[in-house]
């Protein structure tokens, strides 16, 4: 199985700040990389998929980049809504696999 | 609007079995693969399950920490996916959802083995 490293587990950050989440994959992946948020009680909401792809009704501040094993989620200025855990998910092969997460909360 | 529910959650035994359903509506299910992923206690998510359509001959796939305990079914009669679950273990403690095309999630049903 592919394993996700995503990393930081916990961010700490203001409202306005520029953050970054990154995912590193054990082999290449295709960019076949989603990010998802997940909010206290709420299913997984993807973000991004494909990479880059920004899935839609999902604010433009939210962008990915990456190839081969390296990923990363960035968003541009954070809004108050944004706090909460991220995770990634490697689709290329099967079992899918998803990062530990990283949970970001408010400094 | 992509809508999928899942149902069948609880409390059991360890050893014992229990089947989920997941009802959907609002996309073409027979033609989508469908998918179990299970979220633990500790917030780790599990992709543990997933069955192709009809054109693939309904074939399917499980992660090796389910695998012979576990089956993922469909009937595209009535848009819904099974999981039926077997000798549970107290580590199969998670809230289980279904999805579809790694985009659409239900809200998850909650299971819980304990004795």
């Amino acid at each position: 199985d592919i394993q996700m490293t995503q990393s930081p587990s916990f961010l700490s950050a203001s409202v306005g700040d520029r953050v970054t989440i990154n995912c590193k994959a054990s082999q290449n992946i295709n960019k076949y990389l989603n990010w998802y948020q997940q909010k206290l009680g709420e299913a997984p909401k993807r973000l991004i998929y494909n990479t880059n792809n920004l899935q839609t009704g999902i604010p433009s501040r939210f962008s990915g980049s990456g190839s081969g094993t390296d990923y990363t989620l960035t968003i541009s200025s954070l809004q108050p809504e944004d706090f909460a855990t991220y995770f990634c998910l490697q689709h290329n092969s099967f079992p899918n696999t998803f990062g530990a997460g990283t949970k970001l909360e408010l400094k | 609007e992509v809508q999928l529910v899942e149902t069948g959650g609880g409390l059991v035994q360890p050893g014992k079995s229990l089947k989920l359903t997941c009802a959907t509506s609002g996309f073409t299910f027979s033609t989508a693969w469908m998918h179990w992923v299970r979220q633990s206690p500790e917030k780790r998510l599990e992709w543990i399950a997933r069955i192709k359509d009809k054109s693939n001959n309904y074939a399917t796939d499980y992660v090796e920490s389910v695998k012979g305990r576990f089956t993922i079914s469909r009937d595209d009669s009535k848009s819904s996916v099974y999981l039926q679950m077997n000798s549970l273990k107290e580590e199969d403690t998670a809230t289980y959802y279904c999805t579809v095309a790694t985009a659409y999630w239900g809200q998850g049903v909650m299971v819980t083995v304990s004795s």
